[in-house]
């Protein structure tokens, strides 16, 4: 059971392009999040799902778009990328019911802007 | 709107001996969550505390939570170099099953 999975792993860009993160979960949950992770900031939400064909905003929306358009699949889209978006971006997943579930978490993906 | 905060930041332990941290949160909040986290790595779900007064023991982790003093601890027993790692807490905001991360608590154990 592969859990959450993040493509790519690793990423260079030049500041003014764009690129999609893809986050898959094989374990049917509703809810889906980004964060992002930077040096003593802990985790920040960028956008979550409450479902497919669902986004929300969170803490830190600016900058970057989400899509859910298969219940599986959870898409952070940078449209223009800006050296402050250099951090690691963690996905994570979560079933509906269950009061003791918690989030689970893909293995990053770590973006540089240059 | 919810604030989580983590204290100490970093925490050097010696191996063998008995250490506390702490996470403090600023509104209220029912469900708090312990992570853990090795360099480089994803994070790993270590305990999820439900209400007032619950306890739950991991080897030698054992986390508690307070609601009413808006507090958990996370008690390391005989600490061990395996442990060293960074230790998020993170509070439950009630909507949409959205968390609310601490800065993360890095503990390094020496010999």
């Amino acid at each position: 059971n592969a859990g959450v999975t993040q493509t790519p792993k690793f990423r260079v860009l030049k500041t003014g392009q764009s690129m999609t993160l893809l986050c898959a979960q094989d374990m049917n949950h509703e809810y889906m999040y980004w964060y992002r992770q930077d040096p003593g900031m802990g985790l920040r939400l960028i956008h979550y799902s409450v479902g497919e064909g669902t986004t929300a905003k969170g803490e830190v929306p600016d900058g970057y778009n989400v899509s859910r358009l298969k219940k599986q699949n959870f898409l952070l889209g940078l449209e223009s990328a800006a050296p402050s978006q250099t951090s690691v971006y963690f996905c994570a997943s979560r079933q509906l019911q269950g009061l003791n579930q918690p989030q689970h978490f893909g293995d990053g993906t770590r973006l540089s802007i240059l | 709107e919810l604030k989580v905060e983590q204290n100490p930041l970093f925490l050097s332990m010696q191996e063998g001996k008995n250490y506390t941290i702490y996470c403090n949160y600023s509104t209220t909040s029912d469900r708090l969550y312990w992570y853990r986290q090795d360099p480089g790595k994803s994070l790993e779900s270590l305990f999820v505390l439900l209400s007032n007064g619950a306890v739950k023991q991991e080897g030698r982790l054992m986390a508690s939570l307070d609601t009413k003093a808006r507090l958990s601890t996370l008690h390391i027993t005989a600490a061990v170099h395996d442990l060293s790692a960074t230790y998020f807490c993170a509070a439950f905001t009630g909507a949409n099953s959205k968390l609310t991360f601490g800065k993360g608590i890095t503990l390094s154990v020496r010999p």
